[in-house]
């Protein structure tokens, strides 16, 4: 399996620019999870989709913010407009009820954002 | 709400010498409890986790872990360090079903040769 694939690994931007990182989970995953992870606030949660379905947004930062699973295999994440604040890096992960390692999250590699 | 907390920045320890890593939870109800480990610009990467069963854990790497239930903890252990093991470690507790993972601040460890 080749695991969680993200894409960009990398991503420098101009503040005001539109930014849409990329996250394709495990096959036959049902669960997937964007976190974020600064220095200042550590690893948070932004969001959470089971079956392509939006469970829990409240950790998404401001309107600025959307996400979205149009199948079982892609999300995105979409900051319009991006500010300086939102450099981090990105963290798309995940799991299964089902299967050897149930609960088990497994986390991509990570987008780094910068954003001038 | 659970949370957890990693007490120590920063945890330094001779190579071939045990290493712990400490965390301590809390959450309502039964614990599912992880560990895992970010190399330099890499995600991050699954160690063990306590769900049910015996209190310790072993999973990867030779690292174990002893989940305490009155002492709400969850330390990470290896019995002898490697300097490869230098890298940042994750606590993190969910509550029962497939819920989001609430992780600690993190704790840098770094084997010296």
């Amino acid at each position: 399996d080749a695991g969680v694939i993200q894409s960009p690994r990398h991503e420098v931007t101009e503040m005001g620019q539109e930014v849409t990182l990329r996250c394709k989970p495990i096959s036959g995953h049902d669960y997937l999870f964007w976190y974020r992870q600064t220095m200042m606030r550590g690893l948070e949660l932004l969001i959470y989709f089971n079956n392509n379905v939006p469970i829990d947004d409240s950790g998404m930062p401001e309107d600025r913010f959307s996400a979205k699973m149009p199948n079982a295999s892609f999300s995105t994440l979409k900051i319009q407009p991006s500010e300086p604040r939102d450099s981090a890096v990105y963290f798309c992960a995940s799991s299964s009820l089902l299967g050897v390692n149930t609960d088990t999250q497994y986390f991509g590699p990570g987008t780094r954002l910068t954003v001038l | 709400a659970q949370s957890v907390a990693q007490p120590e920045d920063q945890v330094n320890v001779a190579e071939g010498n045990p290493l712990t890593v400490k965390c301590t939870y809390s959450v309502s109800g039964n614990p599912y409890l992880f560990w895992y480990v970010q190399y330099p610009n890499r995600g991050l990467q699954f160690l063990l986790k306590y769900i049910t069963g015996d209190n310790l854990v072993k999973g990867s790497y030779g690292f174990e872990a002893e989940f305490n239930k009155s002492q709400t903890s969850f330390h990470l252990k290896k019995p002898s360090a490697l300097v490869s093991d230098s890298a940042l470690y994750f606590c993190a507790v969910r509550a029962v079903g497939n819920t989001p993972l609430v992780f600690g601040k993190g704790t840098r460890l770094s084997v010296i040769a």
